[in-house]
């Protein structure tokens, strides 16, 4: 079975510091990974996403996440953070390898301070 | 171009009446998906159509739910004598053709049982 462990509930971050957002994982076999934000009143909006290819993820608004099988964890991060950066992250893992199967971690509500 | 549209985006029912939320998905999308997200926590996968069928519906906690989507486009989640539990934010997504491509949200309806 697959799920995700998002390890903290809240993050709060001074504006130009970086981010690191922690996400463990556990499944029965190679998952495929997405990390996706949820800014107030807006949908959720796909960030990256991981399906064995390199394990150093990029995507949008300069976030990344690596996947590291040994520890099983896919954190993200991102090295400045902005304002418009506050807002709920979730890890995400896919039960089949594609979308239509998405397990959502309980999510990491970021907020940035001047 | 137009997102997912979820209407109503706000519904207050009183405990034990039947609701109905839609959902329009992006023009031309054959795959449509519900998933709920309680209050403090990641959406959790309901049921998931590919054209008029629904291929998935593993994630509907009990018989009170049903959701339809006669022409393979908008699709009706029904909530059959609602419960107080049953308050949620219910979300559809859409994608192109599913396994492969990527989820988009719609901002969803947040029911509320009174």
């Amino acid at each position: 079975a697959q799920s995700v462990t998002q390890l903290d509930s809240h993050v709060s971050v001074s504006e130009g510091t970086p981010v690191l957002l922690r996400c463990n994982y556990s499944s029965s076999y190679s998952p495929s990974l997405f990390w996706y934000v949820q800014h107030p009143n807006k949908g959720l909006q796909l960030l990256l996403k991981y399906t064995s290819a390199a394990t150093l993820v990029k995507g949008i608004n300069g976030f990344e996440a690596e996947f590291k099988k040994s520890e099983t964890s896919f954190h993200l991060t991102k090295p400045s953070a902005h304002m418009s950066d506050a807002a709920e992250y979730f890890c995400v893992v896919s039960r089949s390898g594609g979308y239509n199967k998405l397990i959502f971690g309980a999510g990491t509500r970021l907020a940035v301070h001047p | 171009g137009a997102g997912v549209s979820q209407t109503p985006s706000n519904k207050v029912t009183e405990k034990g009446k039947y609701v109905e939320l839609r959902c329009d998905p992006i023009s031309g999308h054959t795959a449509l998906y519900w998933y709920r997200q309680s209050l403090g926590q990641g959406p959790e996968f309901l049921i998931y159509f590919q054209g008029t069928g629904a291929a998935d519906d593993s994630g509907l906690p009990n018989d009170r739910f049903f959701a339809v989507r006669p022409e393979g486009s908008v699709s009706t989640l029904k909530i059959q004598r609602t419960e107080r539990g049953d308050s949620a934010v219910y979300l559809c997504a859409s994608s192109s053709t599913g396994e492969n491509s990527p989820l988009h949200f719609g901002n969803g309806t947040r029911l509320t049982v009174t």
